[in-house]
């Protein structure tokens, strides 16, 4: 079965302060990809960055950046230098390759708040 | 581009009645997959649709039911509402399976 668990519920830091968000997976398919969603207030899910699972070169783009490590199971996001702006709930979420599974399943996310 | 567009935005609904949502995807896009989100059991996938046919079937009851029109846009009917159904409901297009989904603003559905 496939699962996502994201154990941090809610986390505060203080504007500028560097912060990680934790996703660990599980899944039985050789080919997954792998995401991580935003969700500010007004709801809609903003899409941030796919990783395919034959793929473990890590990614930074801006303040953000992800560790992919496939020998712990875990897709990491640490955001740089944290602004107000980036206070939102966030959402790991898994995909299969193929047929019943390619779908999101999603973490429970975890909800940042960045103090001014 | 434009994004997702979802109708209506908000909804409020009576136990019994029926209702029925829409999604319009990204010009080109041909999947639309639906998800529901609760603060209890978080966000959960509907079904997805690609070409007009579903493809993938979430867990969840037979009163809610999806279809996919051949300009690519979607409708989600749930009948017999249950305050249960209470939710923000994601539609989400993609240009083809395995490519990532983009979401739209959702449709708060609320059922008294």
């Amino acid at each position: 079965a496939q699962k996502v668990t994201q154990a941090q519920t809610e986390i505060s830091v203080v504007e500028k302060e560097d912060v990680t968000l934790d996703c660990v997976y599980e899944t039985r398919d050789t080919t997954y990809y792998l995401f991580w969603y935003k969700q500010p207030p007004s709801g809609e899910l903003v899409f941030l960055i796919r990783r395919n699972s034959f793929d473990e070169q890590n990614e930074i783009s801006g303040r953000y950046s992800w560790n992919f490590q496939k020998s712990t199971s875990s897709f990491n996001f640490t955001i740089t230098a944290s602004q107000v702006v980036d206070s939102a709930v966030y959402f790991c979420a898994l995909s299969g390759g193929s047929g019943a599974t390619n779908k999101l399943i999603f973490g429970t996310g975890t909800l940042l708040a960045v103090q001014p | 581009k434009a994004g997702v567009t979802q109708t209506p935005r908000y909804l409020i609904k009576t136990r019994g009645q029926q209702v029925t949502l829409s999604c319009s995807p990204i010009s080109g896009h041909r999947s639309v997959s639906w998800y529901q989100q609760t603060p209890g059991q978080g966000l959960q996938f509907l079904f997805e649709y690609f070409s007009e046919t579903q493809r993938n079937k979430g867990n969840f009851p037979g009163r809610f039911s999806g279809r996919q029109f051949s300009n690519s846009r979607s409708e989600m009917n749930v009948s017999t509402l249950e305050l249960g159904d209470s939710a923000l409901y994601l539609c989400a297009s993609r240009l083809r399976p395995q490519e990532t989904q983009y979401f739209g603003p959702g449709t708060r559905l609320l059922v008294l």
